[in-house]
C-alpha cells in the first residue's frame, strides 16, 4: 500500500515563494508527481521526479530525496491564478495521491 | 488535439437506479483510468484499463461496479443501484503507452454525480 502526507492548507502572497512538502510510505516506488486542481475543475499534471533532485518548469519547480521519502513542488513569483489545490502522488499507472494541500495566494 | 472527453458532465440519479458515465481518451492514448473524489478529499483510484482488457481494478468496490473499454468506442464506468454515497467526481484520465506516461496523465473535466 501507499500513503502520502501533505499539509492542508498553505496561505501566500502575490509575488512571494511557497513550498509545499509530500512525505510518502510505499511498498513500491515508481516516482513521485504533482497535479494542481482549481475549484471545480480537473486536475493538471505539473511535474514528475522519477530520480532524485531537482526539475524545473518554468515557475514551478519539484524535488525528490528517496532515501528521506519526500519531496516538495516550489511555486515561485505566486499569481492569484496559483490559488487551487496541489497534489502529490505516487505509483505506476494507478496513482495513490495526497489528500492535497490548498494554496491561497492573497494580494 | 482534443483533450480527455466525460459525458455527462452532471448526472443526477435516485437511489436504486444505474449511473453510465463515459469517457474518450485523448488520441493516440491506449490507457484509462478512472477515479473518484469526494468533496475536499484527494483522487481515489478506482480502475486501469486497456482496450478490452482491465489491468488492475484495485480500487473499485466489488459490487455494483463495473468498467470497460471495449475495441471501439468510449471507456465505461457502470454504477448499478446507486446509492446515496456514491455522490463523488468521477474522473476519466488517459495516457500514452510510453513509460512516461504512466506517471504523467490526463484528466477529462468529470462526471458529478448526485444521488437522492
Amino acid at each position: 500500500g501507499q500513503s502520502l502526507e501533505q499539509p492542508s492548507e498553505v496561505t501566500a502572497v502575490e509575488g512571494a515563494i511557497v513550498q509545499i512538502n509530500c512525505t510518502y510510505q510505499t511498498s513500491g516506488f515508481y516516482g513521485l508527481s504533482w497535479y494542481q486542481q482549481h475549484d471545480g475543475g480537473a486536475p493538471t499534471f505539473l511535474s514528475y521526479n522519477g530520480l532524485d533532485g531537482l526539475e524545473e518548469t518554468g515557475r514551478f519547480s519539484s524535488f525528490l530525496s528517496r532515501s528521506d521519502s519526500y519531496g516538495y513542488l516550489l511555486l515561485q513569483e505566486l499569481q492569484m491564478k496559483d490559488s487551487a489545490s496541489y497534489f502529490c502522488a505516487a505509483g505506476r499507472r494507478a496513482l495513490t495521491f495526497g489528500s492535497g494541500t490548498r494554496l491561497q495566494v492573497q494580494p | 488535439n482534443a483533450g480527455v472527453m466525460q459525458n455527462p458532465r452532471h448526472l443526477v440519479r435516485r437511489r436504486g437506479q444505474e449511473a453510465r458515465l463515459r469517457c474518450s481518451p485523448m488520441k493516440g492514448h491506449s490507457h484509462v483510468y478512472w477515479y473518484r473524489q469526494l468533496p475536499e478529499e484527494g483522487l481515489k483510484f478506482m480502475v486501469y484499463l486497456q482496450k478490452e482488457n482491465i489491468i488492475d481494478e484495485s480500487g473499485m468496490p466489488k459490487e455494483r461496479f463495473s468498467a470497460e473499454f471495449p475495441k471501439e468506442g468510449p471507456s465505461i464506468l457502470r454504477i448499478q443501484q446507486v446509492v446515496r454515497g456514491d455522490s463523488a467526481a468521477y474522473f476519466c484520465a488517459s495516457s500514452p503507452p510510453e513509460d512516461r506516461g504512466a506517471n504523467e496523465q490526463f484528466f477529462g473535466p468529470g462526471t458529478r454525480l448526485t444521488v437522492l
